[in-house]
């Protein structure tokens, strides 16, 4: 299995701010995924994180609001900016150790007022 | 149309019976996985089990068996001797591409809660 930490585990936020997420992986990996998930919905995925090029967004997800960063081949940080109540998620991200798993982080619980 | 269905938005089962949880995808890829997570009430996404478009037996692990039919494009969960650490929302993934090594995106269900009544 993988080791994946995430901070903050949760934050409470005020409308307009952003908060970034960080997500560190105990070994190297090629591709980090982050997803989201609204209250009592399923995930969705926002975007993939490749180390060394640009994070390739889904539809609907887009770089000024999230933008992602990925520095090495074992950290990435998510940043929801200019937050609203409809951002309120937790907030995933996960990783590949073969093809027949996809491990998670714990997950960061974030709510917008 | 849905890649993933889940069509049991909740169920309710006794302590120490079994239990199916029902799964049905959609797809034209020939390759193609087929995940299992546990989400219990604090967030964590569980991985409980794997099952390859190719793999010609239903995955097992511990208490949890997969029921693999590939013409039905079904996939159930089934979990023998369910517990109370069973309760716990229930969630059907699915990863599509011919990469061996992974490294593709989870398409999930929208689960199923699952309730174990002592």
């Amino acid at each position: 299995s993988a080791v994946i930490s995430q901070k903050p585990s949760r934050d409470i936020c005020q409308r307009g701010t952003s908060l970034t997420i960080q997500c560190q992986v105990d070994s190297q990996v090629t591709m980090m995924f982050w997803y989201r998930q609204q209250p009592g919905q399923s995930l969705t995925l926002i975007a993939t994180a490749n180390q060394g090029s640009e994070a390739t967004y889904e539809s609907g997800f887009v770089i000024d609001k999230f933008p992602i960063s990925r520095p090495n081949l074992t950290f990435s940080t998510l940043t929801v900016s200019n937050m609203s109540p409809e951002d309120s998620s937790i907030y995933l991200c996960s990783v590949d150790r073969a093809r027949e798993t996809q491990y998670f982080g714990p997950g960061t619980r974030l709510l917008v007022l | 149309a849905q890649k993933i269905t889940q069509t049991q938005p909740g169920m309710f089962v006794q302590e120490k019976e079994a239990v199916t949880l029902d799964c049905t995808y959609d797809t034209s890829d020939q390759s193609y996985g087929l995940f299992w997570y546990k989400q219990p009430s604090s967030g964590e996404m569980i991985f409980l089990i794997y099952q390859g478009s190719y793999d010609e037996q239903n995955a097992t692990e511990g208490r949890y068996s997969l029921n693999f039919q590939k013409a039905r494009k079904s996939a159930n969960l089934v979990i023998s001797a369910s517990q109370l650490g069973d309760s716990a929302m229930y969630f059907c993934a699915m990863r599509e591409g011919r990469s061996n090594f992974g490294n593709e995106k989870l398409t999930f269900g929208t689960g199923t809660r699952l309730t174990i009544i002592p």
